[in-house]
């Protein structure tokens, strides 16, 4: 069974400081993705990655992959108090299980003046 | 572009009570997920329905269903309430296959008493 680990699992940050969510995954996976929930919102696409060493970026975030690793991680630089959110990492399999995303547990991000 | 549709917004139902929620894809995607968002559980996959057939099914009981229409419009229902369904149930979709991402509806916010 698919699992997918993220921490820290709260994450305190003060303005202008860089930090790193780190995201875990425990079977080979087809592609990674990266959202972000606003408080009593839906879930936001941030990021797709989709092979080896794969490095996206937007704004302050950048994400990239690791699949020898079975790690993504999502880096946070200058942080904003605008990127206060919960950010999740999901992993999709191929084949027949296409369709379903497993997520980790939620990174909850406060960033505070 | 019109984005994922999930009615209603809110609703709240008493114990053994039966609801169905609706989603509404973005156009052109044919395939619908359905996931469950609670605090203690994160998210959760449901099922996922392509071509009006489910291709995908999380672990959870008979009584969560759900059906896509030939217009790719799905739904989801639950059958004899119980007070642990309360949740959020959020609704994505995506192309079916490729490089795909999911995105997701506003959610239904469910309430059971």
């Amino acid at each position: 069974e698919l699992k997918v680990e993220q921490n820290p699992l709260f994450l305190s940050m003060q303005e202008g400081k860089n930090y790193t969510i780190y995201c875990n995954y425990s079977t080979t996976s087809d592609r990674l993705y990266w959202y972000r929930q606003d408080p009593g919102k839906s879930l936001e696409s941030l990021f797709v990655l989709l092979s080896n060493g794969a490095v996206k970026q937007e704004g302050r975030l950048m994400a990239s992959l690791d699949t020898k690793a079975r790690l993504s991680t999502l880096h946070i630089t200058a942080a904003v108090h605008d990127l206060s959110a919960t950010y999740f990492c999901a992993v999709g399999l191929g084949g027949t299980s296409y369709g379903k995303l497993t997520f980790g547990q939620g990174t909850i991000l406060t960033v505070h003046p | 572009k019109a984005g994922v549709t999930q009615t209603p917004r809110y609703l709240i139902k008493t114990r053994g009570q039966q609801v169905t929620l609706s989603c509404s894809p973005i156009s052109g995607h044919r395939s619908v997920s359905w996931y469950q968002q609670t605090p203690g559980q994160g998210l959760q996959f449901l099922f996922e329905y392509f071509s009006e057939t489910q291709r995908n099914k999380g672990n959870f009981p008979g009584r969560f269903s759900g059906r896509q229409f030939s217009n790719s419009r799905s739904e989801m229902n639950v059958s004899t309430l119980e007070l642990g369904d309360s949740a959020l149930y959020l609704c994505a979709s995506s192309f079916p296959e490729g490089i795909s991402r999911a995105f997701f509806g506003q959610g239904t916010r469910l309430t059971v008493v």
